[in-house]
């Protein structure tokens, strides 16, 4: 079945480390984005990714970086300049063209990052 | 700048009955789409229901429905015959077409319990 995965579905980071999360999808979809979800703010774009070896900053870029060295493969390194990484990522793909605006973007199932 | 507003953080329906979920938003755009995404507790995000700003008809999923005014910015969704698997976190987003992609604002969404 066709869809998107996300690993490892819980991660646990020291302060002052960078740790990468990773996002894979056998959809054959162009574009890839990165969310950050916190409670009571709804879904924040990080980064997002039009096609391989190309990517543009979303609203809350800041102590993030990512690669798309793969059509399938977007991974989201938190950097230990983010100040408060501890958060639900999700990870998300759309084909090009009509078939975003009929069927929006399809989700990953999410990593939860904390901490410690 | 876009802006998507879900007033009811919180709201509880007995199973069977029918609720309301309200969603207002904030564009100068004529030409946008609507979505609603219900969250369960797996984390999964799930496209509920979709609507085109320019289609005056609103869009109906089985026991989902829209009330869209365009006029007065709002995009109110309903469930009919609640059932025990409906209960999530709903996010109503907001897509418009900025520098070559599709992208979301989203809601703060609102938690909605089924009960028994």
């Amino acid at each position: 079945d066709g869809g998107i995965t996300q690993s490892p579905k819980y991660l646990f980071r020291k302060e002052g480390q960078n740790v990468t999360l990773s996002c894979e999808q056998n959809l054959n979809h162009d574009a890839m984005y990165w969310y950050r979800q916190d409670p009571g703010q709804g879904l924040r774009l990080i980064y997002y990714s039009q096609i391989v070896n190309d990517f543009q900053k979303g609203d809350i870029a800041e102590g993030y970086s990512v690669s798309r060295e793969k059509k399938e493969s977007f991974p989201l390194t938190v950097t230990s300049a983010q100040k408060n990484p501890t958060a639900f990522y999700l990870c998300a793909s759309t084909p090009r063209g009509q078939g975003v605006t009929n069927y929006g973007y399809t989700f990953g199932s999410g990593t939860r990052l904390t901490v410690v | 700048a876009q802006t998507v507003t879900q007033s009811q953080p919180e709201m509880s329906v007995q199973e069977a009955e029918t609720v309301t979920l309200s969603c207002t938003y904030d564009t100068s755009e004529n030409n946008y789409y609507l979505f609603w995404y219900k969250q369960p507790p797996s984390r999964q995000m799930i496209l509920v229901i979709r609507q085109e700003a320019y289609k005056q008809q609103n869009a109906t999923e089985n026991r989902f429905s829209v009330n869209f005014q365009k006029a007065a910015k709002s995009f109110s969704l309903k469930i009919s015959d609640s059932q025990l698997g409906d209960t999530a976190m709903y996010f109503c987003a907001f897509m418009k077409h900025a520098s070559g992609t599709y992208k979301y604002i989203f809601g703060t969404g609102t938690r909605l319990k089924v009960l028994a």
